[in-house]
């Protein structure tokens, strides 16, 4: 298996711009996880989903920031519009089932200008 | 403050030597698990250690769990360069199927 796949791996856009990242949990797992990581508030999740039924968004930061997985294959995560302080590393991670273990993709890189 | 809480924030060591790290929580747990994180990639997960067990062993990794003290640690004995990452704990916290991540340790081995 590839692993988590992320796209992209980094992402440059100015302030007021849609951002869209995008993720591919690993095949047969249940669970999908979006975190952010930043230096100052460290690792954070914003939502997950079970069997692609978000369960739990309440790290999700504003309105500003929507999730959806329209399939077992396929995630993504929306920020419009984007603001400097949504400069971040943002992950997504699967496993199949709790509480074990996660598995991280690669990251998106995003800057904010 | 965060569920999981790692001690120290730093730790640099020579190759060789063995580096220990802890984590503290605060509320009941069923599972604890460690992570690491080299410079610009993703988590990997290193360890799970169950609330009823109190010490697991995988290669060079030791952890420990004390739930009446609700704190880890995690053992690295005979450090390499290529050991050199971030390392995080987390927690289920009886909160589902989400993890709690601490804040990390960065540990530097030197060569």
């Amino acid at each position: 298996d590839a692993g988590v796949i992320q796209s992209p791996r980094h992402e440059v856009t100015e302030m007021g711009q849609e951002v869209t990242l995008r993720c591919k949990p690993i095949s047969g797992h249940d669970y999908l996880f979006w975190y952010r990581q930043t230096m100052m508030r460290g690792l954070e999740l914003l939502i997950y989903f079970n069997n692609n039924v978000p369960i739990d968004d309440s790290g999700m930061p504003e309105d500003r920031f929507s999730a959806k997985m329209p399939n077992a294959s396929f995630s993504t995560l929306k920020i419009q519009p984007s603001e400097p302080r949504d400069s971040a590393v943002y992950f997504c991670a699967s496993t199949y089932g709790p509480p074990y273990e996660q598995y991280f993709g690669p990251g998106t890189r995003l800057t904010v200008t | 403050s965060q569920q999981g809480e790692e001690d120290p924030q730093a730790l640099s060591i020579q190759e060789g030597e063995n580096a220990t790290m802890n984590c503290s929580y605060k509320t009941s747990i069923n599972n604890l698990q460690w992570y690491r994180q080299n410079s610009g990639r993703g988590l990997v997960h290193l360890i799970l250690i169950r609330s009823n067990e109190r010490e697991k062993h995988s290669g060079r990794l030791r952890v420990t769990l004390d739930t009446s003290k609700k704190s880890s640690s995690l053992l690295i004995t005979a450090s390499r360069a290529a050991d050199t990452a971030s390392y995080f704990c987390a927690t289920d916290s009886n909160r589902g199927s989400r993890l709690t991540f601490g804040e990390g340790t960065q540990l530097t081995v030197n060569p």
